[in-house]
């Protein structure tokens, strides 16, 4: 079954960076593109971004442009996000989340179960 | 960017009841417009994608319609399990865009 298994909580000071992994199983992780959607405390859900696992090309929402890479690893199918400069804002759950592209339609049929990144000092 | 309006925000209803739920887009999304469920410390899950397309194992009373800039996704007849706040998504053109969520309240 596909599953996407997310690394685990991280605490980051203000300036420093964090870097998340998402864990691709159960399909042809070069087919599916993963996208990065963040959900701040009792706030809605946020785009940030996505790799193509085949070429690793990326887009990233102009919000983070500057601070966000998005790298993979075909070799364990694993999928990277690294956010850097956190600032207090940043703190938020984090989803990796599979686009269906083969089906044409590219909408998120599979998701994480999340990465909670708090920043503090 | 696309703007995505969602309304209500909240909506109280009792079990049984008909939900509709609206997002409206700053400009046409062509169909590319998705909805997800989200419980409390929960990632979100697909109902409905290319705006009236049921998600597999997704119960048939969740539906979706739309034109190109107002969708709208309908229970039919709301169950306990329904409980939870609803998103919007488009993905016409990057940044894809969510819709700020409607919060279903037991009445």
């Amino acid at each position: 079954q596909v599953q996407l298994v997310q690394s685990g909580a991280e605490v980051g000071k203000p300036g420093a960076s964090v870097k998340l992994s998402c864990r691709a199983s159960g399909y042809s992780f070069t087919s599916y593109y993963i996208y990065w959607v963040r959900q701040a405390p009792g706030q809605g859900l946020e785009w940030m971004g996505k790799v193509d696992p085949r070429g690793g090309s990326t887009d990233y929402a102009q919000t983070f442009q500057g601070r966000l890479t998005m790298t993979r690893d075909t070799s364990t199918s694993t999928v990277y996000m690294e956010l850097s400069s956190l600032r207090s804002e940043d703190t938020a759950v984090y989803y990796c989340a599979r686009a269906n592209v083969p089906s044409g339609s590219w909408h998120f049929d599979y998701w994480g179960q999340g990465t909670l990144v708090t920043v503090s000092s | 960017d696309i703007q995505m309006t969602q309304s209500p925000s909240t909506l109280s209803a009792s079990v049984g009841d008909r939900v509709t739920i609206t997002c409206r887009a700053s400009q046409s999304l062509s169909g590319w417009l998705a909805w997800y469920q989200q419980k409390p410390g929960k990632a979100p899950k697909l109902l409905i994608y290319k705006t009236s397309s049921l998600e597999s194992g997704v119960p048939s009373r969740f539906s979706g319609s739309g034109s190109e800039t107002e969708c709208t996704l309908t229970i039919s007849s709301l169950q306990p399990d329904d409980f939870a706040t609803y998103y919007c998504q488009q993905y016409k053109s990057y940044p894809w865009t969510f819709g700020q969520g409607t919060k279903v309240e037991i009445k």
